[in-house]
């Protein structure tokens, strides 16, 4: 069974403090890892997709890495306004089902 | 482009009503599918759709059908509802690239 294991539950940072987040996976097969940001109320947004174990892809001050067995998402210099909900899912194939983490809770505080 | 849509946005029930959830994505995906998310579980996937007139089971379909007649529609539908059935519904599609693509939600409460 495709597992996926997020950690921290919840983190809070001053704002300007960088971090990483943390996605553990076991899937039989991986064609993807994803992440999202997601915002109170709303669906989750589509951030990166992941291939391949030494991947990396950025946008702004996010930059997302694959192992073999987890992703790290890294935060440089936040802002309040990266505050969200951040979840990472896997794909192993097949029809398309996607396993999801529960998510970490960033809070970053002016 | 509106990309996932869905109606309505917040509904009440009470124990046993019924009612449809409905879902139009305008992205000519092939793949659509129908999640909840409860606080400390995550999305769940309860069903999901390869193609027009196809559905499938996923993780948690009890008590929910799903209808997708046309390529760009999935109903979710709940025939008697219960109140561990609140929760928020996500329907999301997908095509070539296999990330999903998620609507704004739908917040229901049972009493």
């Amino acid at each position: 069974e495709d597992q996926v294991t997020q950690s921290p539950e919840a983190l809070r940072l001053q704002e300007g403090e960088s971090s990483s987040l943390n996605c553990s996976y076991t899937v039989s097969g991986l064609r993807g890892l994803f992440w999202y940001r997601q915002d109170p109320g709303k669906g989750p947004e589509f951030l990166f997709t992941l291939y391949s174990a030494g991947e990396e892809k950025e946008k702004e001050r996010l930059k997302a890495t694959l192992t073999k067995k987890e992703s790290f998402l890294h935060i440089t210099a936040p802002k309040p306004e990266d505050s969200a909900t951040y979840l990472c899912a896997v794909h192993p194939g097949g029809y398309q089902k996607v396993t999801f983490g529960t998510g970490t809770k960033l809070q970053v505080i002016p | 482009n509106a990309g996932v849509t869905q109606t309505p946005k917040f509904r009440v029930l009470k124990t046993g009503q019924s009612m449809t959830l409905l879902c139009a994505q305008d992205m000519n995906h092939e793949y659509m599918y129908w999640y909840r998310q409860d606080p400390g579980m995550g999305l769940r996937l309860i069903h999901y759709s390869v193609g027009e007139g196809t559905t499938a089971k996923g993780e948690v379909p009890d008590g929910y059908n799903v209808s997708r007649l046309k390529k760009q529609n999935f109903l979710l539908g709940l025939e008697s509802a219960a109140p561990s059935q609140t929760s928020v519904y996500f329907c999301a599609s997908s095509g070539t690239t296999p990330a999903p693509f998620f609507g704004p939600g739908t917040r229901l409460t049972v009493l």
